[in-house]
């Protein structure tokens, strides 16, 4: 399997309830990334995990919780979410490490994780 | 500040039409990069082309062509002969890597070609 992939597709859940996004790339990269994609707004950059360590955090309300295990698998947690958290979540990795200029920041996105909640 | 302007939200042709998506960006770096992305309906983007901020040599790859202007902050991008699979969000980015290293996306243009 190639490129970066991302479980559940689609997902439904309440305002209680408590779900994981999973993201996995088989790339060998470096960095990898959550970003959330809402109807009518730009692309914004939620995580960023740089050789398995957190570098960027973008005021990210708590009930979005990252986690990296490894360099091939990114989290998502999600607890107690609000109606305005519905949105296409992608993840996206990148070979070279977050914050260099090197010319190997070409993103591979995965096809995303379409959240609803109720 | 950074920021990326893609002023067309939607556009809409006909098959065979060619098409020019827009793109103004914002940057006081001197090097950076600029990018495009295709979203097509299956949800995920897939990466088009990179132009780094000292090569303003346009591009061509197939219906593809990119056109970089530094002198009025503009790359954008057009589809020669468009066809119905052309049918996508194009997204134009802007990296500067540094402390911030963050990716600026526009809002993306809504792009229809029908048959």
């Amino acid at each position: 399997e190639t490129g970066v992939t991302q479980t559940p597709r689609h997902l439904v859940m309440g305002m209680t309830n408590k779900k994981s996004l999973k993201c996995e790339q088989h790339l060998g990269h470096n960095a990898m990334y959550w970003y959330k994609q809402s109807a009518k707004k730009p692309l914004e950059l939620m995580f960023v995990y740089s050789l398995e360590e957190r570098v960027e955090n973008n005021s990210v309300p708590s009930r979005f919780s990252p986690e990296c295990p490894n360099s091939s698998h990114l989290f998502l947690h999600l607890h107690t979410l609000q109606p305005e958290d519905s949105a296409l979540y992608l993840c996206a990795s990148s070979q070279a490490r977050f914050g260099s200029l090197s010319g190997a920041n070409v993103l591979t996105f995965g096809a995303g994780s379409r959240l609803t909640v109720l | 500040a950074q920021k990326v302007t893609q002023a067309q939200t939607e556009i809409s042709v006909v098959e065979k039409e060619d098409v020019t998506l827009d793109c103004v960006y914002e940057t006081r770096d001197t090097t950076y990069y600029l990018f495009w992305y295709k979203q097509p309906p299956s949800g995920e983007l897939v990466f088009l082309i990179r132009r780094n901020s000292f090569d303003e040599q346009n591009e061509i790859s197939g219906r593809y062509s990119w056109n970089f202007q530094k002198s009025t902050s503009s790359f954008n991008f057009t589809i020669t002969a468009s066809q119905v699979v052309d049918s996508a969000v194009y997204f134009c980015a802007l990296y500067n890597g540094g402390s911030q290293g963050n990716l600026i996306f526009g809002k993306g243009t809504k792009l229809s070609v029908k048959p």
